[in-house]
């Protein structure tokens, strides 16, 4: 099993409609994380960190829910921008404080927004 | 631009040969990650340093890999002997040590073919 499990879609949305997706984690350990985007071809870029509390950005509304360590992130009035692949990202407590925060990514899902 | 650079962005090489590539990450970083990224999936942990020293390297980097970063700046991964497998998007990240919301930063990858 993956770590970070999530739906590759595509997901074809239609352009100002809602689209949502989850992923899953299995390291009940993981102590941050994060939503990047990609976009075909390029390198990750950081979309939003994600907050216990949940959180928003502009059109972006990220939710964590550590007790069924699942992440979800939904995005309001699509653009044809948003048209990418989202991955979810989890980083562990590190086990000693010199070490890294390596990040653990899904495998993304593909968002598809059609005019 | 003071983003992450990496050198190639493209490399094409025969089974078998050597390859050498290269990242700079933003200057005042002290951590740098290699990270790989097949089609389809999303970038797995390959190595970390902090500063000049390496701090952690994945199962996934086999013998053939080497990765150093000598005066803790610039950073070099090296395949010996490449093998098809080894074709992949090789993504650099650089990050400045600070805790849980550490935000790492790509750079636009190097991709490698080997036929």
């Amino acid at each position: 099993r993956k770590e970070v499990e999530q739906d590759p879609g595509p997901f074809n949305v239609p352009e100002g409609a809602t689209v949502a997706f989850n992923c899953t984690y299995s390291n009940s350990a993981s102590q941050s994380f994060f939503w990047y985007r990609q976009d075909c071809r390029k390198e990750p870029k950081l979309l939003m960190s994600v907050y216990s509390s949940g959180n928003e950005d502009g059109r972006f509304t990220a939710q964590l829910n550590r007790a069924s360590q699942y992440i979800s992130l939904l995005i309001r009035d699509s653009k044809l921008s948003d048209s990418a692949t989202y991955l979810c990202v989890v980083k562990a407590r590190p086990p000693a404080a010199a070490a890294g925060n390596k990040l653990t990514f899904g495998g993304g899902t593909r968002v598809l927004v059609k005019p | 631009d003071t983003g992450v650079s990496q050198d190639p962005r493209h490399k094409i090489t025969k089974r078998g040969q050597n390859v050498t590539f290269r990242c700079d990450p933003i200057s005042e970083h002290n951590r740098l990650y290699w990270y790989r990224q097949t089609l389809g999936q999303g970038p797995e942990f390959l190595t970390y340093f902090q500063n000049e020293a390496q701090l952690e390297k994945s199962r996934l980097l086999s013998d053939r890999f080497s990765a150093e970063r000598p005066k803790g700046s610039f950073s070099t991964l090296e395949i010996q002997r490449t093998e098809q497998g080894d074709s992949a998007m090789y993504l650099c990240a650089s990050s400045l040590a600070g805790g849980p919301k550490e935000t790492q930063y790509f750079g636009p990858g190097t991709r490698l073919l080997v036929l």
